[in-house]
Protein backbone atom coordinates (compact mmCIF):
# COMPACT_ATOMS: atom_id res chain seq x y z
CA UNK A 1 0.00 0.00 0.00
CA UNK A 2 1.01 3.71 -1.19
CA UNK A 3 1.28 6.37 1.49
CA UNK A 4 3.15 9.65 1.72
CA UNK A 5 3.36 11.67 5.20
CA UNK A 6 4.52 15.17 5.30
CA UNK A 7 6.29 16.27 8.32
CA UNK A 8 7.75 19.82 9.11
CA UNK A 9 6.84 22.73 11.33
CA UNK A 10 3.59 24.16 11.83
CA UNK A 11 4.77 27.59 12.83
CA UNK A 12 7.50 29.83 11.08
CA UNK A 13 8.43 33.35 11.26
CA UNK A 14 8.70 35.57 8.17
CA UNK A 15 11.71 35.31 6.64
CA UNK A 16 12.81 32.28 7.57
CA UNK A 17 13.36 28.88 6.29
CA UNK A 18 10.57 26.33 5.50
CA UNK A 19 11.97 22.58 5.60
CA UNK A 20 9.66 19.94 5.14
CA UNK A 21 9.91 16.08 4.43
CA UNK A 22 7.81 13.37 2.87
CA UNK A 23 8.23 9.96 4.07
CA UNK A 24 6.66 7.49 1.97
CA UNK A 25 6.22 3.76 2.08
CA UNK A 26 4.86 1.05 -0.62
CA UNK A 27 7.30 2.15 -3.57
CA UNK A 28 10.78 3.06 -4.08
CA UNK A 29 12.33 6.27 -5.86
CA UNK A 30 14.89 4.22 -7.48
CA UNK A 31 12.71 2.67 -9.58
CA UNK A 32 12.42 4.30 -13.15
CA UNK A 33 10.18 6.35 -14.06
CA UNK A 34 8.68 7.28 -10.41
CA UNK A 35 8.49 10.83 -8.94
CA UNK A 36 7.53 12.89 -6.10
CA UNK A 37 6.13 16.41 -6.03
CA UNK A 38 5.35 19.01 -3.72
CA UNK A 39 2.00 21.04 -4.25
CA UNK A 40 0.38 23.55 -1.36
CA UNK A 41 -2.83 24.92 -1.10
CA UNK A 42 -3.36 28.58 0.85
CA UNK A 43 -6.46 27.79 2.94
CA UNK A 44 -9.54 28.41 0.46
CA UNK A 45 -7.57 28.43 -2.35
CA UNK A 46 -6.79 26.52 -5.24
CA UNK A 47 -3.46 23.68 -5.75
CA UNK A 48 0.04 25.25 -6.47
CA UNK A 49 2.69 23.15 -8.10
CA UNK A 50 5.79 23.73 -6.14
CA UNK A 51 8.52 21.33 -7.74
CA UNK A 52 9.09 17.39 -8.53
CA UNK A 53 12.02 15.56 -8.38
CA UNK A 54 12.39 11.91 -10.41
CA UNK A 55 13.91 8.61 -9.99
CA UNK A 56 17.29 10.12 -11.81
CA UNK A 57 17.44 12.79 -9.22
CA UNK A 58 16.48 15.42 -11.81
CA UNK A 59 14.70 18.33 -10.39
CA UNK A 60 12.06 21.08 -11.77
CA UNK A 61 10.57 23.83 -10.13
CA UNK A 62 7.38 26.47 -10.10
CA UNK A 63 9.05 29.32 -12.62
CA UNK A 64 7.45 31.34 -10.09
CA UNK A 65 9.18 30.13 -7.28
CA UNK A 66 12.25 28.22 -8.46
CA UNK A 67 14.27 31.14 -6.91
CA UNK A 68 13.27 30.21 -3.28
CA UNK A 69 12.84 26.27 -3.66
CA UNK A 70 15.35 23.46 -3.54
CA UNK A 71 14.41 19.83 -3.42
CA UNK A 72 15.76 16.74 -2.69
CA UNK A 73 15.72 12.78 -1.95
CA UNK A 74 17.00 10.26 0.36
CA UNK A 75 16.31 7.72 -1.84
CA UNK A 76 17.57 5.27 1.15
CA UNK A 77 15.54 6.20 4.00
CA UNK A 78 12.40 6.78 1.24
CA UNK A 79 12.28 10.70 1.84
CA UNK A 80 11.78 13.79 0.02
CA UNK A 81 12.54 17.53 1.35
CA UNK A 82 11.33 20.71 -0.10
CA UNK A 83 13.18 23.77 1.69
CA UNK A 84 11.64 27.69 0.89
CA UNK A 85 13.63 30.40 2.12
CA UNK A 86 12.21 33.99 2.65
CA UNK A 87 8.74 32.55 3.79
CA UNK A 88 5.97 35.28 3.63
CA UNK A 89 2.74 34.72 5.67
CA UNK A 90 1.50 34.40 1.42
CA UNK A 91 3.24 31.39 1.86
CA UNK A 92 0.79 30.13 4.31
CA UNK A 93 -0.89 27.10 3.32
CA UNK A 94 -1.04 23.14 3.13
CA UNK A 95 1.84 21.49 1.52
CA UNK A 96 1.32 17.96 0.22
CA UNK A 97 3.72 15.50 -1.49
CA UNK A 98 1.91 13.31 -4.15
CA UNK A 99 4.37 10.61 -6.04
CA UNK A 100 3.14 10.61 -10.07
CA UNK A 101 4.99 8.27 -12.98
CA UNK A 102 3.24 5.69 -12.33
CA UNK A 103 0.13 6.04 -13.64
CA UNK A 104 0.37 7.74 -17.29
CA UNK A 105 3.59 9.65 -16.80
CA UNK A 106 4.86 12.28 -14.56
CA UNK A 107 2.68 14.40 -14.17
CA UNK A 108 -0.09 12.51 -12.88
CA UNK A 109 -0.64 12.71 -9.18
CA UNK A 110 -1.76 8.85 -7.76
CA UNK A 111 -0.93 9.21 -4.27
CA UNK A 112 -1.01 11.93 -1.93
CA UNK A 113 -0.67 12.47 1.08
CA UNK A 114 -2.69 13.91 4.59
CA UNK A 115 -0.72 17.51 3.98
CA UNK A 116 0.82 19.72 6.30
CA UNK A 117 -0.44 23.36 7.06
CA UNK A 118 2.26 25.58 7.53
CA UNK A 119 1.66 29.38 8.97
CA UNK A 120 3.89 32.04 8.71
CA UNK A 121 3.40 34.25 11.14
CA UNK A 122 5.34 36.68 13.45
CA UNK B 1 2.64 30.18 -15.96
CA UNK B 2 -0.67 31.67 -15.28
CA UNK B 3 -3.21 29.56 -13.63
CA UNK B 4 -6.17 27.52 -16.07
CA UNK B 5 -9.52 28.76 -15.82
CA UNK B 6 -12.23 26.72 -14.25
CA UNK B 7 -15.68 28.35 -13.17
CA UNK B 8 -15.89 28.92 -9.34
CA UNK B 9 -18.89 26.81 -9.01
CA UNK B 10 -21.69 24.57 -10.70
CA UNK B 11 -24.52 22.65 -9.55
CA UNK B 12 -26.91 20.46 -10.72
CA UNK B 13 -29.57 17.43 -8.69
CA UNK B 14 -28.80 14.12 -8.61
CA UNK B 15 -29.21 12.00 -11.73
CA UNK B 16 -27.99 14.56 -13.30
CA UNK B 17 -24.94 15.23 -15.73
CA UNK B 18 -22.82 18.38 -15.18
CA UNK B 19 -19.90 19.64 -16.96
CA UNK B 20 -16.36 21.73 -15.78
CA UNK B 21 -14.16 23.39 -17.75
CA UNK B 22 -11.02 24.16 -17.99
CA UNK B 23 -9.87 26.76 -20.01
CA UNK B 24 -5.84 27.13 -20.54
CA UNK B 25 -3.95 27.88 -23.11
CA UNK B 26 -2.03 26.92 -26.46
CA UNK B 27 1.34 26.90 -24.37
CA UNK B 28 -0.59 24.30 -21.51
CA UNK B 29 -4.24 22.52 -22.32
CA UNK B 30 -3.80 23.36 -26.16
CA UNK B 31 -0.17 21.98 -26.78
CA UNK B 32 -0.25 18.74 -24.91
CA UNK B 33 -2.49 16.32 -23.97
CA UNK B 34 -1.24 16.02 -20.37
CA UNK B 35 -4.31 16.79 -18.73
CA UNK B 36 -5.91 15.21 -15.31
CA UNK B 37 -8.29 16.54 -13.14
CA UNK B 38 -8.81 16.03 -9.35
CA UNK B 39 -11.50 15.91 -6.61
CA UNK B 40 -11.35 17.19 -3.13
CA UNK B 41 -13.66 16.45 -0.16
CA UNK B 42 -13.16 19.42 2.39
CA UNK B 43 -10.33 18.40 4.69
CA UNK B 44 -8.98 15.68 2.44
CA UNK B 45 -6.04 15.28 -0.18
CA UNK B 46 -6.47 15.17 -3.78
CA UNK B 47 -7.59 12.20 -5.89
CA UNK B 48 -6.98 11.87 -9.77
CA UNK B 49 -9.98 11.44 -11.27
CA UNK B 50 -8.50 11.46 -14.72
CA UNK B 51 -5.62 11.33 -16.29
CA UNK B 52 -4.37 11.69 -20.00
CA UNK B 53 -7.61 14.09 -20.66
CA UNK B 54 -9.81 10.92 -20.94
CA UNK B 55 -8.30 7.92 -18.65
CA UNK B 56 -9.88 7.02 -15.47
CA UNK B 57 -7.16 5.23 -12.89
CA UNK B 58 -8.74 2.16 -11.90
CA UNK B 59 -11.40 2.18 -9.26
CA UNK B 60 -12.61 5.66 -10.54
CA UNK B 61 -16.13 5.41 -11.75
CA UNK B 62 -17.21 5.06 -14.90
CA UNK B 63 -19.77 8.29 -14.26
CA UNK B 64 -16.58 10.59 -14.72
CA UNK B 65 -15.32 10.93 -18.54
CA UNK B 66 -12.76 13.69 -19.64
CA UNK B 67 -12.33 15.41 -23.13
CA UNK B 68 -10.18 18.12 -24.08
CA UNK B 69 -11.16 20.59 -27.26
CA UNK B 70 -8.40 23.36 -28.23
CA UNK B 71 -7.52 24.91 -25.22
CA UNK B 72 -10.32 23.90 -23.14
CA UNK B 73 -10.27 20.41 -21.11
CA UNK B 74 -13.95 19.42 -19.83
CA UNK B 75 -14.80 16.85 -17.26
CA UNK B 76 -18.33 15.61 -16.95
CA UNK B 77 -19.71 13.65 -14.29
CA UNK B 78 -23.17 11.86 -15.04
CA UNK B 79 -25.99 10.30 -12.98
CA UNK B 80 -24.81 12.86 -10.54
CA UNK B 81 -24.53 11.77 -6.56
CA UNK B 82 -24.30 13.41 -3.21
CA UNK B 83 -21.16 11.74 -3.02
CA UNK B 84 -19.57 13.57 -6.06
CA UNK B 85 -19.87 17.25 -3.87
CA UNK B 86 -16.52 18.39 -3.88
CA UNK B 87 -13.95 20.22 -5.20
CA UNK B 88 -12.55 19.53 -8.69
CA UNK B 89 -9.13 20.54 -10.02
CA UNK B 90 -8.02 20.41 -13.37
CA UNK B 91 -3.90 20.28 -13.90
CA UNK B 92 -2.52 20.53 -16.90
CA UNK B 93 1.28 20.42 -18.48
CA UNK B 94 3.21 23.83 -18.98
CA UNK B 95 5.92 23.09 -20.96
CA UNK B 96 9.49 23.00 -19.60
CA UNK B 97 8.54 20.55 -16.69
CA UNK B 98 6.17 22.20 -15.16
CA UNK B 99 2.64 21.91 -14.64
CA UNK B 100 -0.58 24.34 -13.83
CA UNK B 101 -3.32 23.54 -11.52
CA UNK B 102 -6.80 25.31 -12.30
CA UNK B 103 -8.47 27.73 -10.15
CA UNK B 104 -11.18 24.70 -8.78
CA UNK B 105 -14.43 24.11 -9.25
CA UNK B 106 -16.82 23.73 -6.38
CA UNK B 107 -19.50 21.25 -7.29
CA UNK B 108 -22.71 21.27 -5.51
CA UNK B 109 -25.85 18.67 -5.69
CA UNK B 110 -28.80 20.29 -5.37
Amino acid sequence: QVTLRESGPALVKPTQTLTLTCNFFGFSLSTSGMCVSWVRQPPGKALEWLALIDWEDDKYYSTSLKTRLTISKDTSRNQVALTMTNMDPVDTATYYCARSGVIGGRYYFDSWGQGALVTVSS
Amino acid sequence: QSALTQPASVSGSPGQSITISCTGTSSDVGSYNVVSWYQQHPGKAPKLMIYEGSKRPSGVSNRFSGSKSGNTASLTISGLQAEDEADYYCCSYAGSSTVVFGGGTKLTVL
